[in-house]
Parts: structure tokens; sequence; C-alpha cells
């Protein structure tokens, strides 16, 4: 399997543009997870979903951020206007059962936004 | 509710040396424990996992940790340190409920000198 892919792997972009970041997760798992990573706030969940479904966007900053699943192989997160405080590294991970099977990480996007 | 604090943001050893890097947790069920490792500008890589059973598992890279519920702890260690071991350390626990959710903690860096 090629595991989580994630696209961009780096991204640079202006304050006030709009990012889309990607991530594919493994072919099978039901649950999909978005986080960030920064030096000071270490890692973060930002939302995550089941089966396509939004089960908690408690973690998402601000109403800047919105993640989508249109099916179970594809989730986008989008930062829409950007500011140069959502710099940081973010990944995707998936799973899938009861629990007992970890999260599988994807390589991260790097974005910087000056 | 649970939680995991991990004790020790940098830890150093010598190469050939005990690794013993900290994790305690609070949790009101059973818990399912993790330990993940993240190599520079890379994703969260699993360790090892404690679902059931065998309160001593064993992970790759000769890393393993010991369950202990008294102590409400889930150390991590590695008898000889190798200079590939240099990376940050995250344990995490299961939120109970389900849903998959992991609560991570601040995470340990580890550096590894000859």
């Amino acid at each position: 399997d090629a595991g989580v892919i994630q696209s961009p792997r780096h991204e640079v972009t202006e304050m006030g543009q709009e990012v889309t970041l990607r991530c594919k997760p493994i072919s099978g798992h039901d649950y999909l997870f978005w986080y960030r990573q920064t030096m000071m706030r270490g890692l973060e969940l930002l939302i995550y979903f089941n089966n396509n479904v939004p089960i908690d966007d408690s973690g998402m900053p601000e109403d800047r951020f919105s993640a989508k699943m249109p099916n179970a192989s594809f989730s986008t997160l989008k930062i829409q206007p950007s500011e140069p405080r959502d710099s940081a590294v973010y990944f995707c991970a998936s799973t899938s059962g009861t629990g007992r099977s970890e999260q599988y990480f994807g390589p991260g996007t790097r974005l910087t936004v000056t | 509710a649970q939680s995991v604090t991990q004790l020790g943001s940098h830890v150093s050893v010598s190469e050939g040396a005990l690794v013993l890097l900290r994790c305690n947790y609070s949790s009101s069920v059973p818990p399912y424990l993790f330990w993940y490792v993240q190599y520079p500008n890379q994703g969260l890589q699993l360790l090892l996992k404690y679902t059931t059973g065998a309160t001593l598992v064993k992970g790759i890279n000769g890393f393993e940790a010991e369950f202990k519920k008294s102590e409400t702890s889930f150390h991590l260690t590695k008898p000889s340190a190798h200079m590939s071991d240099a990376a940050e350390y995250f344990c995490a626990v299961r939120v109970s409920g389900g849903y998959n959710k992991l609560i991570f903690g601040a995470g340990t860096r580890l550096a590894v000198h000859p």
C-alpha cells in the first residue's frame, strides 16, 4: 500500500491567499484526521471524519479553516484567507476499526505564509 | 477525560546507553496506549502499542514499553541507543467513547551523541 498521501509537500503563499491541502487516506480506512504541528503548540487535532462525515471540528482554529471529505478516498483542508500564523506542518492520518488500530500518518504539508 | 504527560521535553544519551522516555497517562477506562516516532521532516510512525494482554510490549527498532496500571505509566525503553534513534517521540492515549481519536503528549526530543 502507498500509505497516506498528502499534497503538496511544501506550500509557500502570501497572506490573504487561499490555500488547499489534500489528503488521500489508506484504502479501506474509515477514519481520517487532520493535525497541525508547530513548535509553539505541538501537535493539534483540527478535525476528524468517520465514513466521510465530520465528527468533531472543535480543533479548527477559526472560520478561515474548513475541511471536506467528498468521498472515502479524498479530503481537503482549506484556509481562506491565509495568515502568517497559519504557517505550520499539516498532517493527515487515517485508521480503521475498533480503536486498537494505530493511526497512519502522511508525510505532511509544510505551509509557509509570508 | 484522558490526558498524557511526557516528562522531559529533551533527553540526551550517549550512543550505547540506555534510553528511557517517560509517559504517564490519565484515563477513566482501560487505556489503549501508543508510542510514535517522528524523524526530521517526516510524519509520525508507530513504534508500538498496548491494547490488552501482555503488559510488556515490543516494537520496532529494539524499543519496548511496559504498561503499569498502578503507576499509570507507559515508559519507552531501549537497552542501547544508536545514532539513528535521534528523533522526537510521542506518547498517545485513545479517547474512550469510540471514534479512534488520540490524545498526544507534547513529545520528547531524543539526542544521541557519540
